[in-house]
């Protein structure tokens, strides 16, 4: 099974300011990587496949880079909306495995 | 606009059955498959199942072979996931999502179902 690892845990930002998430496979996943936000109580959403695409209606600011093994979610300047948990996906093997998901928080 | 809406809440009791729901809206329900992942306290998501909206075939996680079932209605454009043999390693939350067709991932999810076993 493909683990994937990410970091920080929590990242704690100001409003306005720049988020950079990170996430790892333990083996290469092509730009199979897919990132998605969740809320408390609501649904996760989809925010970036292949890596680096962006979902229907996903603002620009949400960005998305890496290959193989390494991947970075960029929210470029954090909203209030935004403030939520994390989670990357690798979708190389088939059925998919998740992160452990990570927290960006109000500073 | 797509919406995935899943059934209430559940408590159940070790050795009893569950099965949840999730009515699909807002496009072609048999040009997707329908997936579910759950995620158990304080642990990862993690991949239930799969069932195809066009034809009712199915893949299974590993861990559930044989205690899930995935069907589907399309004449009200619901899934169902019934899962037996409840443990309390069961309780969870259970989101379904809409899954494919060009990448094997979820690009819309249900609200989520939780999934409560207690005796």
């Amino acid at each position: 099974e493909i683990v994937m690892t990410q970091s920080p845990a929590t990242l704690s930002v100001s409003p306005g300011e720049r988020a950079t998430l990170s996430c790892r496979a333990s083996q290469s996943v092509s730009s199979n990587l897919a990132w998605y936000q969740h809320k408390p109580g609501q649904a996760p959403r989809l925010l970036i496949y292949g890596a680096s695409t962006r979902a229907t209606g996903i603002p620009a600011r949400f960005s998305g880079s890496g290959s193989g093994t390494e991947f970075t979610l960029t929210i470029s300047s954090l909203q209030s909306e935004d403030f939520a948990v994390y989670y990357c996906q690798q979708y190389d093997d088939w059925r998919g495995t998740f992160g452990q998901g990570a927290k960006v928080e109000i500073k | 606009q797509v919406e995935l809406v899943q059934s209430g809440a559940e408590v159940k009791k070790p050795g009893a059955s569950v099965t949840l729901s999730c009515k699909a809206s807002g496009y072609t329900f048999t040009n997707y498959g329908v997936s579910w992942v759950r995620q158990a306290p304080g642990q990862r998501l993690e991949y239930v199942g799969w069932i195809s909206g066009y034809n009712g075939k199915t893949d299974y996680a590993r861990n559930f072979q044989g205690r899930v079932t995935m069907t589907t209605d399309t004449s009200t454009n619901t899934a169902y996931m019934e899962l037996r043999s409840l443990s309390s390693d069961d309780t969870a939350v259970y989101y379904c999502g809409r899954w494919g067709p060009l990448y094997p991932l979820i690009d819309y999810w249900g609200q989520g179902t939780l999934v409560t076993v207690s005796s």
